[in-house]
């Protein structure tokens, strides 16, 4: 079974530019997670989606973060303008459904902003 | 709101056992986890506990407590790879089912 798919790997990018995370969950699951892992501290939820649906968003800075999964299978997180505290790892993570209790996480990609 | 506490760092010598504490403060209850994150790469699911005692799988184990919002993992015979970053998460019913996330603890194993 392939695992949760996440790209690129790493994107260095200056601040006021923006940037775009894609990910793949693992097929058949339908509860999508973002991340946000600043160096030194847990996952901090940003937004979760149930197929195409927001479940909840309430950690998201929505004035320069927004997220997409408009089929209900891969989603996007883009951020836009960056800034210098974005520099984390954004990681993707699935279920199978809402209160499944095992989340597979994608690899991650590492942003840092300059 | 969500508290989870757990040590930042702590050091074994290969072949001994280390355990690492975490506490948590949350609104609900619905079920503690242990994930595994070596540096640079995703996190990985160890163990979950919902019902108090202990979970046995292999070298390692979890605990917990629900009265007391405690719960441990313990690492048996270690090995160097198994040093890590250690992630306490707690899933909370009146949060949508969240899982919210201690800051880890670092592991190092010693020869």
């Amino acid at each position: 079974e392939a695992g949760v798919a996440q790209s690129p790997r790493y994107k260095i990018i200056e601040k006021r530019q923006s940037v775009a995370f894609w990910c793949n969950p693992i097929s058949g699951h339908a509860t999508l997670y973002w991340y946000q892992q600043i160096l030194g501290q847990g996952p901090k939820l940003l937004i979760q989606f149930q197929n195409n649906g927001v479940v909840d968003d309430s950690q998201l800075p929505k004035d320069r973060f927004s997220a997409e999964r408009l089929k209900g299978v891969d989603s996007t997180l883009k951020i836009q303008p960056a800034k210098l505290e974005d520099s984390a790892v954004y990681l993707c993570a699935s279920t199978l459904g809402l209160v499944t209790y095992e989340q597979y996480f994608g690899p991650g990609t590492r942003l840092t902003v300059t | 709101g969500q508290n989870i506490d757990q040590p930042t760092e702590m050091t074994a010598t290969e072949g001994a056992i280390v355990q690492i504490n975490c506490t948590y403060q949350t609104s609900g209850f619905n079920g503690l986890f242990w994930y595994q994150q070596h540096a640079g790469e995703a996190p990985t699911f160890l163990s979950y506990n919902v019902l108090d005692g202990l979970e046995e799988k292999g070298r390692f184990s979890s605990f917990l407590s629900r009265s007391k919002g405690y719960s441990y993992l313990l690492l048996k015979e270690l090995q160097m790879k198994d040093s890590a970053s250690y992630l306490c998460a707690v899933r909370d019913p009146s949060n949508d089912y969240k899982l919210s996330f201690g800051a880890g603890t670092t592991v190092t194993v010693r020869a």
